[in-house]
């Protein structure tokens, strides 16, 4: 069966500071990923989503970056924390392709505080 | 305006019925989804409905779909304490290769 992790769980950095948040599925191969964000009380925002390694298409412009460096790998990356970065952020893969019902399963979240 | 749009909140006895409401824009998802997310967790798959369909039920869960209105319903019956939590709706716009969220809609089930 597939399975997605997500890490750390919880993170808290000050300001200014770099961030590594790492995503990894088990179970299947050439998933979509995704990174989304979600603020205090309020919906999902789409940050990045990814078809294949190396291949990364980025939603909304900002201070945040992601890279795939393997097929099932997916990496959210900051140089510089803004107070604005903080959230939850949810990772999650798709089958790629047409044919068939298309949910996105979900990580359990990292929450991060900018101080 | 938003392309997914729902109600932020709903408190309801335990044992009545809860119905979350979702309006869209775009009417080119083939799928629809309900997701839920409890305190501090990701979002777990609850039913999705095909687009050709007006209602799906899925034990105490029912989805209607208005296609005309572009209008999403979720129905829990016998609604528990359990149920409290977030619930999205999400679906997908022409072109894009991720889903689309609501606002999502925060159910509290009182004793």
């Amino acid at each position: 069966s597939q399975t997605i992790h997500q890490w750390p769980a919880t993170l808290v950095q000050p300001v200014g500071s770099p961030l590594s948040l790492e995503c990894t599925v088990e179970g299947t191969s050439n998933p979509n990923l995704y990174w989304y964000r979600q603020a205090a009380g309020r919906g999902l925002q789409l940050l990045f989503y990814s078809i294949g390694i190396g291949q990364i298409s980025s939603e909304v412009p900002q201070n945040l970056s992601a890279s795939r460096p393997q097929d099932r790998q997916f990496i959210l990356s900051s140089k510089k924390l803004l107070l604005s970065d903080s959230g939850f952020y949810l990772c999650a893969w798709r089958t790629a392709g047409t044919g068939n019902t298309g949910e996105l399963f979900f990580g359990e979240g990292s929450r991060l505080t900018v101080l | 305006g938003e392309d997914v749009e729902q109600s932020l909140f709903l408190s309801v006895r335990e044992g009545d019925s809860s119905v979350i409401n979702c309006t869209y824009t775009d009417s080119s998802s083939t799928y629809l989804y309900w997701y839920k997310q409890e305190p501090g967790a990701g979002l777990q798959l609850l039913t999705y409905i095909f687009s050709n369909m007006d209602m799906k039920q899925d034990q105490r869960l029912t989805v209607l779909l208005n296609k005309k209105d572009k209008h999403l319903s979720l129905r829990i019956a016998d609604t528990q304490t359990g149920d409290s939590a977030i619930y999205f709706c999400a679906g997908a716009r022409t072109g894009r290769r991720a889903l689309t969220f609501g606002s999502g809609t925060r159910l509290q089930v009182q004793p």
